[in-house]
């Protein structure tokens, strides 16, 4: 498999719980992003990892959510105390490093789609 | 990294080319415009890149006017199965933001029987 994975699919919570959401990318690739997409919008832009390292996190992503990358392959974005506003489709996303013309753009996984009850 | 505009909605009948324009007027010289699309319940998918040469892929065209402030992308023989959102993006270029894709609202291509 070649394609970016992501895990579960679909994920109902009751408003308060913990939930954690898993993406395994394309192995080569040492860049993976996380973005969250509500309905009618565009994906909007999480955070986003260097191997394992975090090099940004939208000023939107609250302190109820953390996002690892602990070996710099898969990835698991985790949301404390869920709630209503948290329901949407969270994209993950990898690349190689942009280094110059030839540098295509990024895979994107199916999503996981999130609601909150 | 520089606003894109799009229109919100385009229609294009089936087998007839679809030219989606994007408005990037504040784009900086070594910004790229990236275009992709998102089908109902799936992830974005990468379609083309370019910087100030026209591009064609077996997917579209990419044409970026002379002065980079627009775009087109152009799917020459559309089918039904374009019916999509279709994004334009400029990548960040510099610092941390260096590759990050920031996407917009898009433009809605519907194409019809």
């Amino acid at each position: 498999d070649t394609g970016v994975s992501q895990n579960p699919r679909h994920k109902i919570t009751k408003r308060g719980q913990n939930v954690t959401f898993r993406c395994d990318p394309i192995s080569e690739h040492n860049r993976l992003y996380w973005y969250r997409q509500t309905l009618g919008q565009g994906p909007e832009f999480l955070t986003y990892f260097q191997n394992e390292a975090q090099l940004e996190k939208s000023r939107l992503l609250s302190d109820r959510f953390s996002a690892e990358r602990p070996k710099g392959s898969f990835s698991t974005l985790e949301i404390q105390r869920t709630e209503q506003g948290d329901s949407a489709m969270y994209l993950c996303a990898s690349s190689p490093l942009p280094t110059g013309p030839n540098t295509y753009g990024y895979t994107f996984g199916s999503g996981t789609r999130l609601t909150v009850v | 990294d520089a606003k894109t505009t799009q229109p919100p909605s385009m229609d294009c009948a089936e087998g007839r080319a679809a030219n989606l324009p994007c408005n990037h007027s504040t784009i900086s010289g070594n910004e790229y415009v990236y275009w992709y699309r998102q089908i109902h319940s799936q992830g974005p998918q990468y379609i083309i890149h370019g910087l100030k040469n026209n591009e064609t892929n077996e997917m579209a065209s990419l044409i970026i006017t002379e002065d980079r402030k627009s775009s087109t992308l152009i799917l020459p023989h559309a089918t039904l199965r374009d019916t999509a959102v279709y994004y334009c993006i400029v990548r960040g270029a510099g610092g941390t933001s260096y590759g990050k894709l920031t996407f917009g609202q898009g433009t809605i291509l519907t194409v019809h029987p």
